[in-house]
């Protein structure tokens, strides 16, 4: 079935640093990949996405890079600050009518910005 | 912007009670509702796809049985975890997609579900 590994599943960076955290998908037909911040107990917020007709998405500090060929896509968070510390999912999935549309997430990874 | 509302945000209840989780869109149709749960520490696992007036589709290795779906309108989904069990305690979290499409999916703020 469908499957996304994400990695690293921790990262710890120096405020002002940039993270990078990178997920490759098993399924050639996803068509979007969003990425989403957790913060503990509280519901994944989407922070940026990226579909399949595109490579780069930017969004200020944040930015998007999607390899389709590759079958992977990583983030990019640039000036790092402590307020980014959280745990960010990326997700895979195929669009409707032929698809729901359903999420599949990776393992997530838990990112801490040092002041 | 978009809202889904999910309700109770907690729960805590002895086992072999049934519990019942709902999930609405407030300000969109969804067609579409999907439910997560997430054990401490890990990801969101999709449970199954609630699909507006028919049956919901699960994942596998999720029994239909022990975790029941209705979605009995373009706004509604509910999740009835039946006879729980302390193995059963995990946050729920439902998401929708807005019926118009190509939408991101927004989520609900999850149901802290505790058995005893």
């Amino acid at each position: 079935g469908e499957n996304v590994e994400q990695h690293p599943s921790t990262l710890s960076v120096q405020e002002g640093d940039s993270a990078v955290i990178k997920c490759t998908y098993s399924d050639s037909a996803s068509n979007y990949f969003p990425w989403y911040k957790q913060e503990l107990g509280k519901r994944p917020q989407l922070i940026i996405d990226i579909r399949s007709n595109v490579g780069e998405k930017k969004d200020q500090r944040i930015a998007v890079t999607l390899n389709k060929t590759a079958k992977h896509f990583s983030l990019h968070i640039t000036e790092t600050q402590p307020e980014d510390s959280a745990v960010y999912f990326c997700a895979a999935s195929g669009a409707p009518p032929g698809n729901t549309g359903k999420l599949i997430f990776g393992q997530g990874t838990t990112l801490q910005v040092k002041p | 912007g978009a809202v889904v509302s999910q309700h109770p945000s907690w729960v805590i209840c002895k086992s072999g009670t049934s519990v019942k989780i709902e999930c609405r869109s407030l300000d969109f149709q969804a067609t579409t509702m999907f439910w997560y749960r997430q054990f401490p520490k890990q990801s969101l696992m999709l449970m199954a796809t609630s699909n507006e007036g028919s049956k919901a589709t699960y994942e596998q290795g999720v029994e239909k049985d022990k975790f029941l779906i209705n979605h009995a309108s373009l706004t509604l989904s509910t999740l009835t975890v039946t006879s729980a069990h302390p193995e059963d305690s995990s946050f729920y979290i439902c998401s929708a997609r807005d019926l118009r499409g190509n939408q991101p999916q927004h989520f609900g703020d999850g149901t802290r579900l505790s058995i005893l």
